[in-house]
């Protein structure tokens, strides 16, 4: 059983378009977080979700808009794709916000 | 500013070896510590999360190690194995109110038959 799953694996698409990325838990958590992992393989938060309400929004362009239908999911809906989106975008997961986070695979996006 | 840097940038050791990676950060005040360990392709899988009182936790090969005077952590890998090839990052969450969580650039390490 997947612990945290995010569909699609992989994404590519052109410039201007919306796409969404799909993340479900299974875990019971009610943190879920979306992070971006850029070129350079940094990692950064993007956004925190505490029982459905949004506690965290480092300094994300108003194209990306998290959507929480309930605790066990976390969807991210990207705007307008540009360039500089393309990179991997990891759904997690924790019990309490301090406590260990719990990642999915990945999806890479490639903006054309 | 808040900051997590990771040394080295990248290591290759042989099978069998130890290595330790290390963590400087300058967050301030502090919460807690996470290393987390990313296979190519994959996320980040934790290893150890240390509080203020806690300077060594272990789980299995890897040892964590914090010195929250200094500001130091590292993380101890015995006996290293070709699995272990990885990215290693570490994470830092501020103990404000915001619980921002800061991350390192990470390891890369690559062990070699």
């Amino acid at each position: 059983d997947t612990a945290v799953s995010q569909t699609p694996k992989y994404l590519v698409t052109q410039m201007g378009n919306d796409k969404s990325i799909k993340c479900e838990q299974n875990l019971g958590h009610d943190t879920m977080y979306w992070y971006k992992q850029d070129s350079k393989k940094f990692l950064k938060i993007m956004f925190s979700y505490n029982n459905k309400e949004l506690i965290i929004n480092e300094t994300v362009p108003n194209r990306f808009s998290p959507k929480s239908p309930d605790k066990a999911h976390l969807n991210l809906h990207i705007n307008s794709l540009e360039l500089g989106d393309s990179a991997v975008y990891f759904c997690a997961s924790s019990r309490l916000k301090n406590t260990e986070a719990f990642f999915g695979q990945g999806t890479r996006l490639t903006v054309v | 500013k808040n900051q997590v840097e990771q040394s080295p940038q990248s290591l290759i050791i042989l099978e069998g070896k130890n290595c330790t990676l290390q963590c400087n950060y300058t967050v301030s005040p502090f919460s807690n510590l996470r290393w987390y360990k990313q296979d190519t392709g994959r996320g980040p899988v934790s290893l150890t999360i240390m509080t203020f009182s806690e300077n060594t936790k272990s789980n299995g090969r890897y040892t964590a190690t914090l010195d929250a005077d200094t500001k130091q952590s590292s993380l101890h890998i015995t006996a290293s194995q070709l699995s272990d090839s990885a990215s290693y990052i570490c994470v830092v969450t501020a103990g404000d109110s915001t619980d921002k969580l800061i991350f390192g650039t990470g390891t890369r390490l690559q062990v070699f038959p």
